[in-house]
Protein backbone atom coordinates (compact mmCIF):
# COMPACT_ATOMS: atom_id res chain seq x y z
CA UNK A 1 0.00 0.00 0.00
CA UNK A 2 1.76 3.14 -1.27
CA UNK A 3 -0.73 5.35 0.46
CA UNK A 4 -0.31 7.73 3.97
CA UNK A 5 -0.40 5.65 6.71
CA UNK A 6 -0.81 6.18 10.08
CA UNK A 7 -0.29 4.64 13.87
CA UNK A 8 -1.75 3.23 15.77
CA UNK A 9 -5.30 3.58 14.51
CA UNK A 10 -6.41 3.66 17.61
CA UNK A 11 -5.28 4.63 21.22
CA UNK A 12 -7.15 4.67 24.67
CA UNK A 13 -5.08 6.41 27.46
CA UNK A 14 -5.68 7.56 30.63
CA UNK A 15 -6.01 11.53 31.01
CA UNK A 16 -2.62 12.81 31.96
CA UNK A 17 -0.87 10.04 30.13
CA UNK A 18 1.40 10.94 27.24
CA UNK A 19 0.92 9.94 23.69
CA UNK A 20 2.71 9.84 20.52
CA UNK A 21 1.29 9.47 16.95
CA UNK A 22 3.34 8.34 13.91
CA UNK A 23 2.50 8.82 10.13
CA UNK A 24 4.27 7.68 6.86
CA UNK A 25 3.63 10.29 4.09
CA UNK A 26 3.35 8.76 0.42
CA UNK A 27 7.01 8.44 -0.23
CA UNK A 28 7.91 11.25 -2.92
CA UNK A 29 5.46 14.08 -0.87
CA UNK A 30 7.60 16.86 0.84
CA UNK A 31 4.85 18.29 2.46
CA UNK A 32 3.26 16.84 5.39
CA UNK A 33 -0.26 18.33 7.75
CA UNK A 34 -1.66 17.09 10.88
CA UNK A 35 -5.43 17.71 11.53
CA UNK A 36 -7.80 17.02 14.22
CA UNK A 37 -11.69 15.97 13.59
CA UNK A 38 -14.36 15.64 16.16
CA UNK A 39 -17.42 13.86 15.38
CA UNK A 40 -19.66 16.04 13.47
CA UNK A 41 -16.96 18.54 12.45
CA UNK A 42 -14.80 18.92 9.69
CA UNK A 43 -11.12 18.64 10.24
CA UNK A 44 -9.62 21.36 12.14
CA UNK A 45 -5.67 22.26 10.67
CA UNK A 46 -3.18 21.77 13.08
CA UNK A 47 0.67 21.69 11.37
CA UNK A 48 2.31 21.68 8.51
CA UNK A 49 5.85 20.51 7.35
CA UNK A 50 7.59 21.04 4.16
CA UNK A 51 10.18 18.62 4.56
CA UNK A 52 11.63 18.60 7.83
CA UNK A 53 10.72 22.82 8.64
CA UNK A 54 7.55 23.12 10.49
CA UNK A 55 6.35 26.51 8.89
CA UNK A 56 2.54 26.69 10.00
CA UNK A 57 0.79 25.75 13.49
CA UNK A 58 -2.50 26.34 14.09
CA UNK A 59 -3.77 28.55 17.68
CA UNK A 60 -5.04 25.39 18.52
CA UNK A 61 -2.13 23.61 18.97
CA UNK A 62 -1.43 24.70 22.16
CA UNK A 63 1.75 23.90 23.99
CA UNK A 64 1.24 20.57 25.03
CA UNK A 65 1.13 19.58 21.50
CA UNK A 66 4.04 18.82 19.84
CA UNK A 67 5.41 17.86 16.16
CA UNK A 68 8.12 16.84 14.32
CA UNK A 69 9.64 15.42 11.28
CA UNK A 70 12.73 14.69 12.09
CA UNK A 71 14.41 13.94 8.42
CA UNK A 72 11.35 14.61 6.20
CA UNK A 73 9.99 11.77 5.79
CA UNK A 74 7.91 10.42 9.28
CA UNK A 75 6.15 12.62 11.43
CA UNK A 76 5.30 12.28 15.05
CA UNK A 77 2.54 13.99 17.17
CA UNK A 78 2.74 13.78 20.55
CA UNK A 79 -0.07 14.98 23.20
CA UNK A 80 1.10 15.59 26.45
CA UNK A 81 -0.79 15.50 29.96
CA UNK A 82 -3.48 14.31 27.36
CA UNK A 83 -7.33 16.15 28.82
CA UNK A 84 -10.47 15.08 28.26
CA UNK A 85 -11.30 17.34 25.23
CA UNK A 86 -8.06 15.71 23.70
CA UNK A 87 -10.21 12.95 22.18
CA UNK A 88 -10.48 13.22 18.65
CA UNK A 89 -9.60 11.71 15.41
CA UNK A 90 -5.93 12.67 14.32
CA UNK A 91 -5.19 12.98 10.28
CA UNK A 92 -2.27 12.84 8.85
CA UNK A 93 -2.17 13.84 5.23
CA UNK A 94 0.42 14.56 2.85
CA UNK A 95 1.16 16.42 -0.67
CA UNK A 96 3.64 17.01 -3.01
CA UNK A 97 4.22 20.62 -2.93
CA UNK A 98 4.83 22.97 -5.94
CA UNK A 99 5.54 26.59 -4.82
CA UNK A 100 2.61 28.71 -5.51
CA UNK A 101 0.15 25.72 -6.50
CA UNK A 102 -1.94 24.02 -4.44
CA UNK A 103 -1.50 20.26 -4.42
CA UNK A 104 -3.57 17.52 -3.40
CA UNK A 105 -3.72 16.33 -0.12
CA UNK A 106 -3.91 12.82 0.31
CA UNK A 107 -5.05 11.58 4.02
CA UNK A 108 -4.11 8.81 6.10
CA UNK A 109 -6.69 6.71 7.91
CA UNK A 110 -6.16 8.69 10.91
CA UNK A 111 -5.46 8.01 14.35
CA UNK A 112 -8.66 7.45 16.83
CA UNK A 113 -7.69 8.83 20.05
CA UNK A 114 -10.27 8.08 23.24
CA UNK A 115 -8.96 10.00 26.60
CA UNK A 116 -10.78 8.87 29.75
CA UNK B 1 -17.42 33.18 12.03
CA UNK B 2 -16.15 29.92 10.36
CA UNK B 3 -14.10 30.21 7.65
CA UNK B 4 -16.30 27.45 6.06
CA UNK B 5 -20.36 27.34 6.52
CA UNK B 6 -22.30 24.27 5.37
CA UNK B 7 -25.91 22.59 6.15
CA UNK B 8 -24.85 19.59 8.37
CA UNK B 9 -27.73 17.73 6.54
CA UNK B 10 -29.03 15.47 6.85
CA UNK B 11 -30.35 14.83 3.56
CA UNK B 12 -32.52 11.93 2.88
CA UNK B 13 -33.04 11.36 -0.78
CA UNK B 14 -34.49 8.21 -3.31
CA UNK B 15 -32.32 6.50 -5.81
CA UNK B 16 -32.48 8.12 -9.00
CA UNK B 17 -32.80 11.82 -7.10
CA UNK B 18 -30.97 15.06 -7.50
CA UNK B 19 -29.71 16.55 -4.51
CA UNK B 20 -27.69 20.01 -4.25
CA UNK B 21 -25.47 21.05 -1.28
CA UNK B 22 -24.22 24.49 -0.35
CA UNK B 23 -21.48 26.05 1.72
CA UNK B 24 -20.51 30.01 2.19
CA UNK B 25 -17.05 30.80 3.00
CA UNK B 26 -15.98 33.82 4.54
CA UNK B 27 -12.48 34.92 3.40
CA UNK B 28 -12.90 36.63 0.15
CA UNK B 29 -9.32 36.65 -0.59
CA UNK B 30 -9.95 32.70 -1.06
CA UNK B 31 -8.55 30.96 -4.21
CA UNK B 32 -9.26 27.32 -4.04
CA UNK B 33 -12.02 25.49 -3.61
CA UNK B 34 -12.84 21.91 -3.40
CA UNK B 35 -15.65 19.15 -2.29
CA UNK B 36 -14.38 16.66 -0.29
CA UNK B 37 -15.84 13.32 0.34
CA UNK B 38 -15.33 11.07 3.43
CA UNK B 39 -17.24 7.81 4.10
CA UNK B 40 -18.02 6.91 7.65
CA UNK B 41 -15.17 6.25 9.78
CA UNK B 42 -12.87 6.98 7.10
CA UNK B 43 -10.56 9.66 5.72
CA UNK B 44 -11.41 11.94 3.43
CA UNK B 45 -10.82 11.94 -0.07
CA UNK B 46 -10.71 14.46 -3.01
CA UNK B 47 -13.88 14.21 -5.03
CA UNK B 48 -13.50 17.06 -7.39
CA UNK B 49 -12.16 20.57 -7.24
CA UNK B 50 -14.54 23.77 -7.80
CA UNK B 51 -13.55 26.37 -10.70
CA UNK B 52 -14.77 29.65 -11.32
CA UNK B 53 -16.39 28.58 -14.44
CA UNK B 54 -18.36 25.39 -12.96
CA UNK B 55 -17.11 21.81 -13.73
CA UNK B 56 -18.63 18.51 -14.21
CA UNK B 57 -17.33 15.28 -13.67
CA UNK B 58 -20.17 12.39 -14.69
CA UNK B 59 -23.59 12.85 -12.71
CA UNK B 60 -21.35 15.22 -9.96
CA UNK B 61 -21.42 19.32 -10.89
CA UNK B 62 -20.01 21.75 -8.55
CA UNK B 63 -20.23 25.59 -9.06
CA UNK B 64 -18.35 28.57 -7.78
CA UNK B 65 -20.14 32.30 -7.01
CA UNK B 66 -17.41 34.35 -6.00
CA UNK B 67 -19.23 37.47 -5.67
CA UNK B 68 -21.56 35.55 -2.69
CA UNK B 69 -19.07 33.34 -1.61
CA UNK B 70 -20.90 30.59 -2.35
CA UNK B 71 -20.32 27.04 -3.89
CA UNK B 72 -22.46 24.53 -4.70
CA UNK B 73 -22.71 20.93 -5.45
CA UNK B 74 -25.05 18.78 -7.64
CA UNK B 75 -25.48 15.02 -7.74
CA UNK B 76 -27.67 13.30 -10.14
CA UNK B 77 -29.10 10.51 -10.14
CA UNK B 78 -28.31 9.75 -6.78
CA UNK B 79 -26.94 6.05 -6.53
CA UNK B 80 -27.09 4.10 -2.60
CA UNK B 81 -22.90 4.25 -3.09
CA UNK B 82 -23.14 8.34 -3.25
CA UNK B 83 -24.54 7.68 0.28
CA UNK B 84 -21.84 9.81 2.72
CA UNK B 85 -20.26 13.22 3.92
CA UNK B 86 -19.42 15.85 1.76
CA UNK B 87 -17.28 18.42 2.79
CA UNK B 88 -17.14 21.85 1.58
CA UNK B 89 -13.58 22.80 1.53
CA UNK B 90 -11.43 26.67 1.04
CA UNK B 91 -7.68 26.73 0.85
CA UNK B 92 -7.25 30.52 2.01
CA UNK B 93 -5.04 31.44 -1.11
CA UNK B 94 -2.28 29.86 -3.23
CA UNK B 95 0.52 30.23 -0.82
CA UNK B 96 -1.04 28.71 2.41
CA UNK B 97 -0.85 25.24 2.70
CA UNK B 98 -3.80 24.60 5.24
CA UNK B 99 -7.58 23.44 4.17
CA UNK B 100 -10.66 24.86 5.74
CA UNK B 101 -13.14 21.88 6.52
CA UNK B 102 -16.90 22.50 6.60
CA UNK B 103 -18.78 20.37 9.29
CA UNK B 104 -19.85 18.35 6.30
CA UNK B 105 -23.18 17.38 4.87
CA UNK B 106 -24.41 13.87 5.82
CA UNK B 107 -26.50 12.06 2.42
CA UNK B 108 -28.52 9.26 2.63
CA UNK B 109 -29.98 7.88 -0.56
CA UNK B 110 -32.12 5.36 0.31
CA UNK B 111 -33.60 2.76 -1.89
Amino acid sequence: DTGVSQNPRHKITKRGQNVTFRCDPISEHNRLYWYRQTLGQGPEFLTYFQNEAQLEKSRLLSDRFSAERPKGSFSTLEIQRTEQGDSAMYLCASSLGTRGLWNEQFFGPGTRLTVL
Amino acid sequence: RKEVEQDPGPFNVPEGATVAFNCTYSNSASQSFFWYRQDCRKEPKLLMSVYSSGNEDGRFTAQLNRASQYISLLIRDSKLSDSATYLCVVNANSGANNLFFGTGTRLTVIP
